[in-house]
Formats: C-alpha cells, sequence, structure tokens
C-alpha cells in the first residue's frame, strides 16, 4: 500500500517568503507529526495531529510556523518569512495506533528538504 | 537534560564485528522504546520495538534496562548493509516519540 507522501521534495526559497509544506499520511491513520531535521542532527519535534486537531504544538520554533490538517488526513506546514535557520529537511510521520503502552510505529514520508538562501 | 542521548560514535568497524552502543532516557515515565534506523538522506524507518525483557530480531539483539533507564542495541556478524545511523526513540507519556540524535555505524570491508 501508499506510505506516508511529502511534497515538495525539495524547496528553495528566499529569505522573507513564506512556504507550505504537505503531507499526505497512510490512510486511515489517525496520528500525525512533524519533525525538522538538521544537517547532523536528530529529528526536533514540531507539531502533533489526533485527528483535526492538534493537542501538542509544543515544539513550534515561531510563530512564523504554523499547521493544519483537514479531513484527518491532509496536513500543511506553513512557514512564513522564512529564516535561513530554517533550512532542514521537515519530516512528517503517520501512527495508526497513538498511545503510551501501545505499539505505535511511526511511518515516516521521506521529507522535504528546505533551503532558504 | 536531552531527553534521549546517545554515543554519536561513528562506529568503524570490519564486517562480521560485533558492534554495540547505549542510549539514555531521562523520563522514567518512559512506556515503549524502539530503535530506528537512518540511512544518509532517507527517512528513519522501524529496526525493532525493545521488550522489558530483551529481544532479538536475526542479528540484531535490543536490551532495556529501566532502572538505570538505558537501551542497548547489539550487531553481530555486521554486514556493508548494516551502515546507517541509528536513532534510539522513547515514547513519552503524552503520546510523543523523542529521538536520540543518532549513534553513525560504519561497516568497512
Amino acid at each position: 500500500g501508499a506510505g506516508v507522501s511529502q511534497s515538495p521534495s525539495n524547496k528553495v526559497t528566499e529569505k522573507g517568503k513564506d512556504v507550505e509544506l504537505r503531507c499526505d499520511p497512510i490512510s486511515g491513520h489517525t496520528a500525525l507529526y512533524w519533525y525538522r531535521q538538521s544537517l547532523g542532527q536528530g529529528l526536533e519535534f514540531l507539531i502533533y495531529f489526533q485527528g483535526n486537531s492538534a493537542p501538542d504544538k509544543s515544539g513550534l520554533p515561531s510563530d512564523r510556523f504554523s499547521a493544519e490538517r483537514t479531513g484527518g488526513s491532509v496536513s500543511t506546514l506553513t512557514i512564513q518569512r522564512t529564516q535561513q535557520e530554517d533550512s532542514a529537511v521537515y519530516l512528517c510521520a503517520s501512527t495508526l495506533h497513538p498511545g503510551t503502552g501501545n505499539y505505535n510505529e511511526q511511518f515516516f514520508g521521506p521529507g522535504t528538504r528546505l533551503t532558504v538562501l | 537534560r536531552k531527553e534521549v542521548e546517545q554515543d554519536p560514535g561513528p562506529f568503524n568497524v570490519p564486517e562480521g564485528a560485533t558492534v554495540a552502543f547505549n542510549c539514555t532516557y531521562s523520563n522514567s515515565a518512559s512506556q515503549s522504546f524502539f530503535w530506528y534506523r537512518q540511512d544518509c538522506r532517507k527517512e528513519p524507518k522501524l529496526l525493532m520495538s525493545v521488550y522489558s525483557s530483551g529481544n532479538e530480531d536475526g542479528r540484531f539483539t535490543a536490551q532495556l534496562n529501566r532502572a538505570s533507564q538505558y537501551i542497548s542495541l547489539l550487531i553481530r556478524d555486521s554486514k556493508l548493509s548494516d551502515s546507517a545511523t541509528y536513532l534510539c526513540v522513547v515514547n513519552l507519556p503524552d503520546y510523543k516519540l523523542s529521538f536520540g540524535a543518532g549513534t553513525t555505524v560504519t561497516v568497512r570491508a
């Protein structure tokens, strides 16, 4: 079956411009996560959706970052007025059974490589 | 203190060798533990879950020590294809996964 897909795969933008990153989770997966990974670094949690609601936005670096999810499926991460430090790979993951104590493997998309010039 | 800490390596080993590394986690309420594998410029993929009693999957053995709050991964008879970054992942009580920065393993011929 289809895995998690993300678009675009690469995005080069100029400082100050807005960008929109898209994630299509695996069909039926209720939870969706956004992470950021800078070169040589671990994954930095950004935001988590359960259905269409975001119970945990604690990882968003600033108010320039926002995300939404509609129909319990596709999610969009928007970065306004991009800065050079926003350059990173943005990864999306989805899982079928979120929750402590449950087997909740996260399936990752291939990521969007964002470069802010 | 980071929630999950790993030795970044790199661990550079010959084919056929055994390599082992640990990670430590800070939240004692963590309940689920995983090792993910990430190849260069690729997304992370689940390698194996880690169970309290320890578990094996082929050449890979994972162990959990709750008292000391560490998880280990051992790779036996290493292959060139095992070269990757191994991410230690801990499921926090609020449904969030916390990822370590990864341990890089390079297996040489």
